[in-house]
């Protein structure tokens, strides 16, 4: 089972604060980095699937970068708002025999307060 | 509307049951697999399908048992229900192996 860290597990912050999180996976036998939105009582929904070292994604005020050679990816948010508030979830994809495992980690809860 | 369907919603049934809980898609994709989500132990993998006929375990397959006779379709088993398979499934489905999942609604089992 790859071993998949999110940090930090819980994060609450202002209306307007900006913020990031970290996703940190086994650098072998990497394929691609998923980031997934996941509101309560709602499905989980992607935000950015990432291949290539040194690729940055953005969407909105959300943006996202990869290193896939000390494994690891980061999640920005800027200006923070209340409909931000949710768990978001990082999945690499292992390559090689296990091409179809997509791992999840286990999450930050980020609550922004208006 | 592309869409991940999963049935039923919810669903309380006894250890030893048979059950079966589907989950279709209409968006042609060739992957689809299966998650359960439980407190503090995240989004886990159970069983994943790369095409018709083609399934692999995931991370945590055991006391289930799929099957994906067509493309659409990619049932969830499980023959033998247990308590400790009370959890949230998740079906979901991508397009290859660089796009995005879409997840269904979810599935709320308890097994009592």
């Amino acid at each position: 089972i790859l071993n998949v860290e999110q940090s930090p597990q819980s994060l609450h912050v202002q209306e307007g604060d900006s913020t990031n999180f970290t996703c940190s996976f086994p650098s072998s036998n990497f394929y691609a980095l998923h980031w997934y939105r996941w509101e309560t009582a709602k499905s989980p929904e992607a935000l950015f699937v990432m291949t290539l070292n040194g690729d940055e994604k953005k969407k909105g005020r959300i943006s996202a970068t990869l290193n896939t050679k000390e494994g690891y990816s980061y999640l920005y948010i800027k200006g923070s708002q209340p409909e931000d508030s949710a768990t978001y979830l990082c999945a690499p994809n292992a390559g090689g025999t296990s091409y179809g495992k997509l791992t999840f980690g286990q999450g930050t809860i980020l609550t922004v307060h208006p | 509307e592309a869409q991940v369907t999963q049935n039923p919603r919810y669903l309380i049934t006894v250890t030893g049951k048979k059950l079966t809980v589907t989950c279709s898609q209409n968006m042609n994709h060739e992957y689809m697999s299966w998650y359960r989500q439980d407190p503090g132990l995240g989004l886990r993998q159970i069983y994943y399908s790369m095409n018709v006929e083609v399934t692999d375990k995931g991370d945590v397959p055991e006391g289930y048992k799929v099957s994906r006779k067509e493309k659409r379709n990619f049932p969830l088993i499980l023959e033998s229900p247990s308590p400790n398979q009370t959890s949230l499934y998740f079906c979901a489905s991508r397009r290859s192996l660089y796009e995005k999942l879409f997840f269904g609604s979810g599935t709320q089992l308890s097994v009592l």
